[in-house]
């Protein structure tokens, strides 16, 4: 069955420090892979999807992902974390039906 | 600019009430979806719907019911709510296609007294 796993629930980073945020999936076929950021008391926007190719993706914000299908994981990556980041950040798989199933979620915290 | 509006973003009922929660969106997607948001559970679908009059059971259907009587509006329905569906509802959209992203709404936040 697929699902997705976010490992870390919350995660308190410094204003300008580097960030990753864990991801591993469990899927069959080949994946399709997203990250969603929640601000709070907001719907969910998309920050990258992968879907194929280069396996290193670019996304909204500043944000990078790299998928490793050896180790089933799609790592969300940004080099200096701003204020502005803190929110919800989901992981997401969808099939080749259109269903799309989520990880729990991290809480980012930013210092300042 | 594409949008998913979600009728109601705060709703307060009372144990029993029918409640409706709407879901309306402008880019003409096929697929639409319902999910339910609970701290440290995530996203978990609830019934989506890949065409008008179409209906398909997610991961927590009991208690839930929907319509989709037009391509654009996808409603979820609580028969008789209880305190235990106390929550975030999500709606969502996405276009029929292997590489389709979900765009979402806003939300609506369900207390049930």
């Amino acid at each position: 069955a697929q699902s997705v796993t976010q490992p870390d629930i919350h995660i308190t980073v410094s204003e300008g420090a580097s960030l990753e945020l864990r991801c591993n999936y469990s899927y069959g076929a080949t994946p399709y892979l997203f990250w969603y950021v929640q601000s709070p008391g907001q719907g969910l926007q998309l920050l990258l999807k992968y879907f194929s190719g280069d396996t290193l993706v670019q996304g909204i914000k500043g944000f990078e992902a790299e998928f490793k299908r050896s180790q089933s994981s799609f790592n969300l990556r940004k080099p200096s974390v701003h204020w502005s980041d803190a929110a919800e950040y989901f992981c997401a798989v969808g099939d080749n039906f259109n269903k799309f199933y989520f990880g729990s979620g991290t809480k980012l915290n930013v210092k300042p | 600019d594409v949008k998913v509006t979600q009728s109601s973003r705060y709703l307060v009922k009372r144990t029993g009430e029918k409640v409706f929660l709407e879901c309306v969106q402008d880019m003409d997607h096929e697929n639409m979806f319902w999910y339910r948001q609970d701290p440290g559970l995530g996203l978990r679908l609830i019934y989506f719907s890949y065409d008008v009059k179409m209906k398909e059971k997610g991961d927590i259907p009991e208690g839930y019911s929907v319509s989709r009587e037009k391509k654009e509006r996808f409603s979820l329905i609580l028969e008789s709510a209880s305190t235990n569906q106390t929550s975030m509802y999500l709606c969502a959209s996405s276009r029929t296609s292997a590489t389709g992203e979900l765009f979402f709404g806003e939300g609506s936040r369900l207390t049930v007294l």
